[in-house]
């Protein structure tokens, strides 16, 4: 069955502090490795997509990288401004669905 | 450029009710995609549709169907609302029948409270 786990649940950071978001999936036939940012009652807001092992892709300070088991999601020098829960999602197959993780709640502190 | 746009943004049902919720895709986009996301997890897929078609459809009852239209525009209708129910509903548009790994675009979604 097709799964997405992302690590850790929570994070805090103090503002300049880098750090490591991670995705591990399990699919069978990846057609692609989805990062999104959403804020509180707000929609999910795209960031990067990846589709094959060892493709990276930046926008400022974010950089996304993919191996054939997981997806990392680093931030350098985060600001305030970048808390906010980050989901992490694949599509398998054939099919158009997106199977998400539960995501990871990133709080940076001034 | 108009991104995906959904309406209502919040709505509040007794229950037993029934629900109907509507999202407008990104311009240029011709396939919608019905999301369910319950407080504090990720979203789960309810279905998709493309050419008017119900093309995917998630591990969610009957009670739960939709329509596209012409313009590609869709519906979300819930019946005999559960207390269950009660999340965020997400609508994503993306171009062409998805399988290849189209990226989709999400809109604000609507809040619904089942009381």
């Amino acid at each position: 069955e097709d799964q997405v786990t992302q690590s850790p649940e929570a994070l805090r950071l103090q503002e300049g502090e880098s750090s490591s978001l991670n995705c591990s999936y399990t699919v069978s036939g990846l057609r692609g490795l989805f990062w999104y940012r959403q804020d509180p009652g707000k929609g999910p807001e795209f960031l990067f997509t990846l589709y094959s092992a060892g493709e990276e892709k930046e926008k400022e300070r974010l950089k996304a990288t993919l191996t054939k088991k997981e997806s990392f999601l680093h931030i350098t020098a985060p600001k305030p401004e970048d808390s906010a829960t980050y989901l992490c999602a694949v599509a398998s197959g054939n099919t158009g669905k997106l199977i998400f993780g539960q995501g990871t709640t990133l709080q940076v502190k001034p | 450029d108009a991104g995906v746009t959904q309406s209502p943004t919040h709505l509040i049902k007794t229950r037993g009710q029934q629900v109907t919720l509507r999202c407008s895709p990104k311009s240029g986009h011709d396939t919608v995609s019905w999301y369910q996301q319950a407080l504090g997890q990720g979203p789960q897929f309810i279905f998709q549709y493309y050419e008017e078609e119900e093309r995917q459809r998630g591990n969610f009852p009957d009670r739960f169907s939709g329509h596209q239209f012409p313009n590609y525009s869709s519906e979300l209708n819930v019946n005999a609302l559960l207390l269950g129910d009660s999340a965020l509903y997400l609508c994503a548009s993306s171009i062409g029948l998805a399988g290849a790994g189209e990226t989709q675009y999400f809109g604000p979604g609507t809040r619904l409270l089942v009381l």
